[in-house]
């Protein structure tokens, strides 16, 4: 079956812009969450959505927002760029197993992300 | 605060026994440990999961003291193509808030 898919692959903006990456889960699968990896960070929890809710948030700003669709797409939307946002953003799908987030997740390539 | 922390980096060579070791001081009662594989320009791949003891699947094998403040990774006779970046994940929380958190990484060299 098809794996988790992101567009799209690569993006330049220019700071104060606003972007919007999408993310399409693996088929059946209800529960998506979002990642920042910097070389300097490393993998950071961004949120995740299950059924078109916010379940878990981390750490970031409001400026980092998101959403999720009745067919499980989600998006994630960053406002107002700033020059350390440049990073690769990566969408995971899981099976939703009980009320714990950490379940085996599918992740996609990713959107690298350069903002100028 | 909830943290983990691995090894930034190992060497080991084509045949060998690897273990990497991940320690987790906060992590939530109810929830698993997972590893997971990512190779440059690629997304993290699930390599393993376990809650307590021993797990083993056809590709590593993960094990848990008691208390589960550790885990530790084993790869058995790696080869070149387990070259990688292996991170340790669990969950924690904080204020009633769950969160993921990642560890660094730890960067796998296996040379022949």
């Amino acid at each position: 079956k098809a794996g988790v898919t992101q567009t799209p692959r690569y993006l330049i903006k220019t700071r104060g812009q606003q972007v919007t990456l999408s993310c399409s889960p693996i088929s059946g699968h209800r529960s998506v969450s979002w990642y920042q990896q910097t070389p300097g960070q490393g993998l950071q929890f961004l949120f995740e959505y299950f059924s078109e809710t916010q379940r878990n948030k981390g750490n970031f700003p409001g400026r980092f927002s998101g959403r999720q669709f009745s067919n499980s797409r989600s998006e994630m939307n960053v406002s107002t760029l700033e020059l350390g946002d440049s990073a690769l953003y990566l969408c995971a799908s899981s099976l939703m197993r009980s009320d714990v987030v950490n379940t085996e997740a599918f992740f996609g390539q990713g959107t690298r992300l350069t903002v100028v | 605060l909830a943290k983990t922390t691995q090894p930034i980096s190992m060497d080991s060579y084509e045949g060998q026994e690897v273990n990497i070791t991940c320690s987790h001081n906060n992590i939530a009662t109810n929830d698993y440990i997972t590893w997971y594989q990512q190779f440059p320009s690629q997304g993290p791949r699930f390599i393993i999961q376990g809650y307590k003891t021993k797990v083993t699947n056809e590709v590593a094998s993960l094990f848990i003291p008691a208390d589960r403040k550790s885990s530790t990774l084993s790869l058995p006779r790696v080869s070149l193509s387990d070259t990688a970046v292996y991170y340790c994940l669990v969950g924690a929380r904080m204020d009633s808030n769950y969160q993921l958190i990642w560890g660094a990484g730890t960067k796998l060299i296996i040379k022949p």
